[in-house]
């Protein structure tokens, strides 16, 4: 089973931030929180990811709460190819095998014109 | 940049046939993923593979099985297709070790069995 919960779709204007929360109420101290999103007809693509600090790189930032209960992938500066399922997922940092992850629903992001 | 590269874009067969699917990867991954995903139903984890000649089973391997005998290659072999496993399948490498471990996908193959 998902160990988060995202809404199952979002609008956004173009140019405009996109915020996505994910909830993971359950996540260990050991567990990472990753974003990948996929776009239609392609496979996932990985994001970001981060444990407990908030991160940025070149396509968004992730906000992590203090509690780590949840978290806000932001695309601060949607385009209209950023429309596309984002997942949120926690995976194990210390798996050596395997590490294997669990894709939920998503949310289907929908960036307008 | 990491190259995940699948044999076929689309595939059509018929049922009883073997159907085999390849995956390369050209980063020296450990560990390699296959998918499948359908509508409703999300991503969801066939087998994996974290060494050469090494295989783990997913959530839902029935039907399927699995070849790792370099470590750039990881096939998916359906034994006797059926038409439930029409479906996209799709393949990941990740490298092992602690910390961020990303996978990375390729473009999929879209099976048909008709």
């Amino acid at each position: 089973d998902a160990k988060t919960t995202q809404p199952p779709s979002m609008d956004c204007a173009e140019g405009r931030a996109a915020n996505l929360p994910c909830n993971h109420s359950t996540i260990s101290g050991n567990e990472y929180v990753y974003w990948y999103r996929q776009i239609h007809s392609q496979g996932p693509q990985y994001i970001i990811h981060g444990l407990k600090n908030n991160e940025t790189n070149e396509m968004a930032s992730l906000i992590i709460t203090e509690d780590r209960k949840s978290s806000t992938l932001i695309l601060p500066h949607a385009t209209l190819r950023d429309t596309a399922v984002y997942y949120c997922i926690v995976q194990d940092r210390f798996y050596n095998q395997g590490g294997k992850l669990i894709f939920g629903q998503g949310t289907e992001l929908s960036v307008k014109p | 940049d990491v190259k995940v590269t699948q044999s076929s874009r689309y595939l059509v067969k018929r049922t009883g046939e073997k159907v085999f699917l390849e995956c390369v990867q050209d980063m020296d991954h450990e560990n390699m993923f296959w998918y499948r995903q359908d509508p409703g139903l999300g991503l969801r984890l066939i087998y994996f593979s974290y060494d050469v000649k090494m295989k783990e089973k997913g959530d839902i391997p029935e039907g399927y099985s699995v070849s790792r005998e370099k470590k750039e290659r990881f096939s998916l072999i359906l034994e006797s297709a059926s038409t439930n496993q029409t479906s996209m399948y799709l393949c990941a490498s990740a490298s092992s070790g602690q910390g961020s471990n990303e996978q990375f996908f390729g473009p999929g193959t879209r099976l048909t069995v008709l």
